[in-house]
Parts: C-alpha cells; sequence; structure tokens
C-alpha cells in the first residue's frame, strides 16, 4: 500500500527516560532513514540504515542510536532524553540505488521531553 | 559537501498572486532534485523533482526548471491559492544515500 508508518505520532517524556520510536514500511525498501525537524532547521539526518544491521551515522547522530533486525522496521532510540532532544521525528524510506526516486515519509512523531 | 539553499524562511503572498521560491545548490556530481510540500502536522510529500536540465517539470500547478549553469531549481506557481499554505523543501540528491535538505520556505496565502 506504499506507506511508512510511525508510532506513536505525540510522546511526552521526562529528562533521563528512555525513549523508543518505531518506523514501519510496507514497500521493502532497503534504505530507510531518520530525521529530526526544527523550526527553521529543516530536516536534520540523524541515521541512515541500508539494509538489515547495516547502518550508518547522519549529520547529528550524537545522542542516538538505531536498530534494525527487519527490512521492514526501524527504530530510533533515545537513551536517558534530554531536553534538547524535543522535536518533530520523521522516517523515512527509499529503494537502495535510486537516487532519483523520492523519500517515502511517515507522519512523524512529536516528542516532548520535560 | 553538498548543500541546499532556500533564502527564503517565510514568504507571505495574497491569494491569487504568482510565487517563486528559491532552490540552489552545491555539488560536484550529477543532481537529482526535489521539491517537498509539507502540509501542517503531515507528513513532507513529493511535489516534483527533476534531473533534466533545462527542462520544466509541473504538478498541480507548480512548476520548476533545473538549471546547471546556475545550479538551481526554483519553485513557481501563476496564482496561488490558500491550499497552498505549507512548508516547502528543496532537497537535493546524488549517487550516495544521504539526500540533502534545504532548510525550508514557509509559505503563508491571505484571503
Amino acid at each position: 500500500d506504499m506507506k511508512v508508518t510511525q508510532m506513536p505520532r505525540y510522546l511526552i517524556k521526562r529528562m533521563g527516560e528512555n525513549v523508543l520510536l518505531e518506523c514501519g514500511q510496507d514497500m521493502s525498501h532497503e534504505t530507510m532513514y531518520w530525521y529530526r525537524q526544527d523550526p527553521g532547521l529543516g530536516l536534520q539526518l540523524i541515521y541512515i540504515s541500508y539494509d538489515v544491521d547495516s547502518n550508518s551515522e547522519g549529520d547529528i547522530p550524537k545522542g542516538y542510536r538505531v536498530s534494525r533486525k527487519k527490512r521492514e522496521h526501524f527504530s530510533l532510540i533515545l537513551d536517558s532524553a534530554k531536553t534538547n532532544q524535543t522535536s518533530v521525528y520523521f522516517c523515512a524510506s527509499r529503494p537502495v540505488g535510486a537516487p532519483n526516486e523520492r523519500l517515502f515519509f511517515g507522519h512523524g512523531t512529536k516528542l516532548s521531553v520535560l | 559537501g553538498d548543500s541546499v539553499t532556500q533564502t527564503e524562511g517565510l514568504v507571505t503572498l495574497t491569494k491569487g498572486l504568482p510565487v517563486m521560491l528559491n532552490c540552489t545548490y552545491q555539488t560536484t556530481y550529477s543532481p537529482f532534485l526535489f521539491w517537498y510540500v509539507q502540509h501542517l502536522n503531515e507528513a513532507p510529500k513529493l511535489l516534483l523533482k527533476s534531473s533534466t536540465d533545462n527542462k520544466r517539470t509541473e504538478h498541480q500547478g507548480f512548476y520548476a526548471t533545473l538549471h546547471k549553469s546556475s545550479s538551481s531549481f526554483h519553485l513557481q506557481k501563476s496564482s496561488v491559492q490558500l491550499s497552498d499554505s505549507a512548508l516547502y523543501f528543496c532537497a537535493l540528491s546524488v549517487g550516495n544515500y544521504k539526500p540533502t535538505f534545504g532548510k525550508g520556505t514557509s509559505l503563508v496565502v491571505h484571503p
């Protein structure tokens, strides 16, 4: 059905708590991404996954880690969340080796760290 | 490294007027350029894309032409509507796996 699904849509956590953001896609895309979006900063790349257990840091990986154990599922983990990690997080996917193909985005997770 | 520049953070217009959102890029590779649109509380979605020099591409009344000589891919529309109010991102994709996004331009259309 060509969909990227993110859970949860909204999340409130306290500083120091662990956070798990989940993303799934039904297109068998090899490449998946995690971005964060902050006003005036656009979309900043946190991590890329090229396939199962093949992950690479993006531009702002500090404070984050990822897990990809199945091609259709990509998780973003914040160990001991910080208030400056309050943001909207987007997951995206794209077929491998296709720079001319668009990214498919999920609807985002709005995370507030208090 | 690769980069995308969108010079306007906010563009405010009256319905029915034309609009141009600027996008320039830098890369040493063969570029693929994209415009994504994000309406409030929604996911970014593709508006249009191009990799062909000097060819106009159109979708939903918006159009853009990739000019490799000036490294530009400006987005235009001849008559904006209220429903065009959204955040617009220009993005660059090359042979690697890391698309590069501009910081986005927020378009606000007034009645």
